[in-house]
C-alpha cells in the first residue's frame, strides 16, 4: 500500500522560504521511472501542478514559478522535500504530494501520467 | 502554460448523466493522450477517476468514462449517485515533463 504525507510549518511570513518535506512509504524513488509529485489548492480554488522528481534525479517545475521552486529528494529516507522562495499571501494553499507510478509488462516499464495516490495535503498560510 | 477551462459547474438528478468538458490547447491535450480526472470531495484528497483519456483504475465505477475530441477532453458520469457530488478536475501532461491541470468542476446532484 502506497501512503504518502506531506509536513512542514503551517505559518510563514511573506519573504520567508518555505519548505515543505513529502515522507512516503510503499514503493521505492529509486525504481525505474517512478517520481513524486507536489501540487498545491488555495482555499475555494483549482489544483495547480508544482514539480515533479523522478527516480534519476531528473525534475521538472511550473513555468510561472520555475525561478521560486527547488524539489530534491532522499530516496534513502523515502523523502521528498520542496523548497519555495519569497512566500507572498497569494502563495496560501494546501499542498499536496502524489505518486507518479509505473507499470511493467514483458520487462517494459512505461511511467505513468496521473498521479495516484496523494497525501492528505498540508495547509500552509502566508501572513506576518 | 495557462489552466485548462472546466465549466464552473454541472448539475443531474440521479440516474442522470453529466458530461465535464476540459479545453486545453494544441501543446498540452491536444498533444497527447495523457488527460486524468481526479474526483475530490470537501476536505479530501483528490483521487485518480481516469487516466490515459479513458481508462478507468481498479475500484472506480464504469459509470465514469472519459474521451478526447482535438484540444478538449470529456468526463461523463452516467446514472449519476449522491456520492458523485463533488469537484473534478482534468490534468495534463503538457510536454517537456511539465502537467497542467483544469480550473475545476462542482458536480450537484440535484
Amino acid at each position: 500500500q502506497i501512503t504518502l504525507k506531506e509536513s512542514g510549518p503551517t505559518l510563514v511570513k511573506p519573504t520567508q522560504t518555505l519548505t515543505l518535506t513529502c515522507t512516503f512509504s510503499g514503493f521505492s524513488l529509486n525504481t525505474s521511472g517512478v517520481g513524486v509529485g507536489w501540487i498545491r489548492q488555495p482555499p475555494g480554488k483549482a489544483l495547480e501542478w508544482l514539480a515533479l522528481i523522478y527516480w534519476d534525479d531528473d525534475k521538472s517545475y511550473s513555468p510561472s514559478l520555475k525561478r521560486r521552486l527547488t524539489i530534491t529528494k532522499d530516496s534513502s529516507k523515502n523523502q521528498v522535500v520542496l523548497t519555495m522562495t519569497n512566500m507572498d499571501p497569494v502563495d496560501t494553499a494546501t499542498y499536496y504530494c502524489a505518486h507518479r507510478g509505473i507499470t511493467v509488462f514483458r520487462g517494459v516499464i512505461t511511467p505513468h501520467n496521473w498521479f495516484d495516490p496523494w497525501g492528505q495535503g498540508t495547509l500552509v498560510t502566508v501572513s506576518s | 502554460q495557462s489552466a485548462l477551462t472546466q465549466p464552473r459547474s454541472v448539475s443531474g438528478s440521479p440516474g442522470q448523466s453529466v458530461t465535464i468538458s476540459c479545453t486545453g490547447t494544441s501543446s498540452d491535450i491536444g498533444s497527447y493522450n495523457y488527460v486524468s480526472w481526479y474526483q475530490q470531495h470537501p476536505g479530501k484528497a483528490p483521487k485518480v477517476m481516469i487516466f490515459d483519456v479513458n481508462k478507468r483504475p481498479s475500484g472506480v465505477p464504469d459509470r465514469f468514462s472519459g474521451s478526447k475530441s482535438g484540444n478538449t477532453a470529456s468526463l461523463t458520469i452516467s446514472g449519476l449517485q449522491a456520492e458523485d457530488e463533488a469537484d473534478y478536475y482534468c490534468c495534463s501532461y503538457a510536454g517537456n515533463y511539465t502537467y497542467v491541470f483544469g480550473t475545476g468542476t462542482k458536480v450537484t446532484v440535484l
